[in-house]
């Protein structure tokens, strides 16, 4: 069965502190992987992966992809309080495009 | 505000009724989706539509669900005969449908149901 699995479940930083955030999957018919940021509402989209080895930057966070051991990790660097969120990793199906599979997400809580 | 937008943001509902979602896409984004997320989980792949025809339904919707895109812009999702077991977010996304590995899906705000 595929499976997208996250860790860990939930953490907890003090602002500056830096955060990775992994996911690995199981996933027989990979074709991307996608990170999203989830507060109280809406998932906002982060990066999109579909190649090893090349990290995507913003700003702050940045993420890169391993297709050889089956995950992806998130960093976060100096933390503020506005990156308190789930952070939902998905896996998108390379036999169904655009049916993207979650895993359950990491709460990440920043405190002051 | 040019984003997915759901309507309504909250339902309560008793057990047995109907409901309707619906779900306006960004404006010229040709897919769009259906996912459930209750707590503590990622949200659950429900259906989606390439324009107006839907390509693929999860074994998660029952025959109790149906969604349409009859024009190709919004959507609709309706719930039959509602149970508690379908309390959830309902949440909706669109992407331009450019091609896969490289299609971005932008999600709307949700739809809270209760049922009671």
């Amino acid at each position: 069965e595929d499976k997208v699995v996250q860790s860990p479940l939930s953490l907890v930083v003090h602002e500056g502190d830096t955060v990775t955030l992994n996911c690995s999957y199981e996933v027989t018919n990979f074709r991307s992987l996608l990170w999203y940021k989830q507060e109280k509402k809406a998932p906002t989209f982060l990066f999109m992966l579909t190649s090893s080895g090349i990290e995507k930057k913003s700003g702050r966070l940045s993420s890169i992809l391993d297709k050889k051991e089956l995950f992806s990790i998130l960093n976060i660097t100096a933390t503020q309080t506005g990156d308190s969120a789930i952070y939902l990793c998905a896996v998108e199906w390379a036999d169904s495009w655009g049916k993207l599979q979650f895993g359950a997400g990491t709460q990440v809580v920043v405190t002051p | 505000d040019t984003g997915v937008s759901q309507d309504p943001r909250h339902k309560i509902t008793k057990r047995g009724q109907n409901v309707t979602f619906r779900c306006d896409p960004i404006s010229e984004h040709n897919r769009l989706y259906w996912y459930r997320q209750t707590l503590g989980q990622g949200p659950e792949f429900l259906t989606y539509f390439q324009n107006e025809a839907q390509l693929e339904k999860s074994r998660l919707l029952s025959d109790r669900f149906s969604a349409e895109r009859p024009k190709g812009s919004f959507s609709t999702l309706e719930i039959q005969r509602t149970e508690q077991g379908d309390s959830a977010m309902y949440l909706c996304a669109s992407s331009k449908g450019v091609g896969p590995g490289t299609d971005t899906q932008y999600f709307g705000p949700g739809t809270r149901l209760t049922v009671l």
